[in-house]
């Protein structure tokens, strides 16, 4: 069964405008994560962040995590045509495997 | 660290036949998964092996599936009897401990005509 759920399902925005994807859970975690995938390729890890970590960064990459609410956000600042892909979140709740929710496909338009 | 590396790339069959499916994974990884994918959707956990044992198999893996990881290096994913709902993207990641980044393989695409 699949942990995760993205929202939005789709986001379509302009080059240089932010992105923002949310990831919703159901179970406690010990970290999750958030992965790209482009078209027809295998997925590829983003970042990774533990239940003890509430906010953390990569390059333009910027993802928070509230346990309260059981849900996380990515950001993508300055967004480029090349971020054109789907993001997904993963989480542990199984403890030995990583679920992945149905993704946000984003659409970033030049 | 070639990356994983899954073989073939697509594969297309007519029902009722057999496939098989290979992944190697980086060579450090003891563990191994094998996720299915299909066409706007995530990834669905089937199966993980730590070494040569597998340790957790999904509802969703029904008696046609079978995988194996002999020798604790390369796995195989084999579909027995295929159906046209088997079409999928067959995903292999591995990772060196649980819980930590996977690595993904570029999958390999089924089509059962």
């Amino acid at each position: 069964s699949q942990q995760g759920e993205e929202d939005p399902q789709a986001l379509s925005i302009q080059e240089g405008e932010n992105a923002t994807m949310n990831c919703s859970y159901k179970t406690s975690i010990n970290n999750l994560q958030w992965y790209r995938q482009n078209s027809g390729r295998g997925l590829v890890h983003l970042i990774l962040i533990r239940s003890n970590e509430r906010e953390k960064h990569s390059g333009r990459l910027r993802v928070t995590l509230d346990t309260s609410k059981k849900s996380s956000s990515l950001l993508i600042t300055a967004s480029r045509a090349a971020d054109t892909a789907s993001y997904f979140c993963a989480t542990d709740a199984n403890n030995n495997d990583m679920r992945f929710g149905a993704g946000t496909r984003l659409t970033v338009k030049p | 660290d070639t990356g994983v590396s899954q073989d073939p790339r697509h594969k297309i069959t007519k029902r009722g036949q057999n496939v098989t499916f290979r992944c190697d994974p980086i060579s450090e990884h003891n563990r191994l998964y094998w996720y299915r994918q299909t066409l706007g959707q995530g990834p669905e956990f089937l199966t993980y092996f730590q070494n040569e044992a597998q340790l957790e198999k999904s509802r969703l893996l029904s008696d046609r599936f079978s995988a194996e990881r002999p020798k604790g290096s390369f796995s195989t994913l084999e579909i027995q009897r295929t159906e046209q709902g088997d079409s999928a993207m067959y995903l292999c990641a591995s990772n060196p401990l649980p819980r930590e980044k996977l690595f993904f393989g570029s999958g390999t695409q089924l089509s059962v005509l």
